[in-house]
């Protein structure tokens, strides 16, 4: 069964310090891999995703993950985080040929000043 | 591109009473959407897989006929909660899927609408 886990629950960090949110899956199929990011009260938003290719995804915001196919993992980073920042971010899975996405449990971005 | 709508953004209602929130994709064709339920400080949990013109299909242990899912045309799908009580009380939120090109392997998402039933 197809899984992903988001190892860190919260992150706090200080403003302007890079930050990196981890997220590992399981599949026995391909797979394509999603960052969404969820401000309070709102929908989820598309940060950034891998569905083949280059295995470094830049997306929005300044964002950018990494498809590691031999540890299973697509971890999110950034290399200086604003305050603007803090929100829940998403990692999930769409295995190949299937409709689901499956969600990790999501991680809680805090940016302090 | 690629946006999505729910209406309303947060209700109210009464104990028995029936709600219907709307999910539509503004600017694409959506051949599926999805219907998820968020708690709390918790995940998205997938309630159930709507396609253009036929059933819905639910996820285990969500009451089809308590959460009726409706995709009448390629923009719009609609979910009614009937006969709502506090425990339907959360936050809903539906993404949509293209039909075809760079939106075809993502789902965008709607940004929800928080239900309180009293």
């Amino acid at each position: 069964a197809q899984s992903v886990t988001q190892l860190d629950s919260q992150v706090p960090v200080f403003e302007e310090a890079p930050v990196e949110l981890r997220c590992n899956y399981s599949s026995s199929v391909s797979v394509y891999l999603f960052w969404y990011v969820q401000y309070p009260n709102q929908g989820l938003q598309l940060l950034l995703k891998y569905l083949s290719g280059s295995t470094l995804v830049k997306g929005i915001n300044g964002f950018e993950a990494e498809f590691n196919k031999s540890q299973t993992s697509f971890h999110l980073k950034k290399p200086s985080v604003h305050i603007s920042d803090t929100a829940e971010y998403f990692c999930a899975v769409n295995p190949g040929g299937y409709n689901k996405l499956i969600f990790g449990a999501g991680t809680r971005l805090a940016v302090h000043p | 591109g690629a946006v999505v709508s729910q209406h309303p953004s947060w209700v109210i209602c009464k104990s028995g009473t029936s709600v219907k929130i709307e999910c539509r994709s503004l600017d694409f064709q959506a051949t599926t959407m999805f219907w998820y339920r968020q708690f709390p400080k918790q995940s998205l949990m997938l309630m159930a897989t709507s396609n253009e013109g036929s059933k819905a299909t639910y996820e285990q242990g969500v009451e089809k006929d308590k959460f009726l899912i409706n995709h009448a045309s390629l923009t719009l799908s609609t979910l009614t909660v009937t006969s709502a009580h506090p425990e339907d009380s959360s936050f809903y939120i539906c993404s949509a899927r293209g039909t075809s090109g760079r939106i075809a392997d993502t789902q965008y998402f709607g940004p929800g609408t928080r239900l309180t039933v009293l």
